[in-house]
């Protein structure tokens, strides 16, 4: 069964530094992975997917990495900034289920202070 | 963009009450799915549909029903709600189960409270 941890569970930076969030998955057989960030109260809003043929993936300041062998994904943003602070989620949509179910690790919590 | 609405942001209900959640997109997506949001648990899949009239249970689905008659409005019926059930309810939607570049979509989510 296909599992998805994430570490830290949460994490206070000050502004400006750089940090890595880490993603960890049981299963390497997936169609993709996905990162999210989840304001207080909010939906998720999605930031970076990786196929399963890719390694990485970047957006502005977000760098996003793939190593399904290891079973592992980080997310590093650069220059960090207090309106980044949210949860961000990591999920993978695992290929033996036919792609509908998405397996969501249970998020990191990121303050960032100013 | 792809827009994926809630009707309901906040909604307080009585114990034995019908519930309806409603959701909506706005992109033509073949799959819509049901989560709910706890402290502790993360998101949990409810139901999913990968067509009109078509529906599958995810990992949650006892006490909670779907319907799907238009392609782009999926609904949670709650039957006779439970305290149990208070928790944030999220719809989201994506193009293609089986394409690997297929991002999957997230409406704002709805607070269900149960009293």
């Amino acid at each position: 069964k296909q599992e998805v941890t994430q570490i830290p569970a949460a994490l206070s930076v000050p502004e400006g530094e750089n940090l890595v969030l880490n993603c960890s998955f049981t299963d390497s057989a997936i169609y993709n992975l996905q990162w999210f960030r989840q304001d207080p109260g909010k939906g998720l809003t999605s930031l970076l997917l990786i196929q399963s043929s890719q390694r990485e993936q970047t957006s502005g300041r977000l760098n996003a990495s793939l190593d399904k062998s290891s079973g592992r994904s980080t997310l590093y943003i650069a220059a960090s900034q207090p309106g980044d602070s949210a949860t961000y989620l990591c999920a993978v949509r695992p290929s033996g289920t036919g792609g509908f179910k998405t397996i969501f690790g249970a998020g990191t919590r990121l303050f960032v202070k100013a | 963009d792809v827009k994926v609405t809630q009707s309901s942001r906040y909604l307080v209900k009585r114990t034995g009450e019908k519930v309806f959640l409603e959701c909506v997109q706005d992109m033509d997506h073949e799959n819509m799915f049901w989560y709910r949001q706890d402290p502790g648990l993360g998101l949990r899949l409810i139901y999913f549909s990968y067509d009109v009239k078509m529906k599958e249970k995810g990992d949650i689905p006892e006490g909670y029903s779907v319907s799907r008659e238009k392609k782009e409005r999926f609904s949670l019926i709650l039957e006779s709600a439970s305290t149990n059930q208070t928790s944030m309810y999220l719809c989201a939607s994506s193009l293609r189960a089986w394409d690997s570049g297929n991002t999957i979509y997230f409406g704002e989510g709805s607070w269900l409270t149960v009293v």
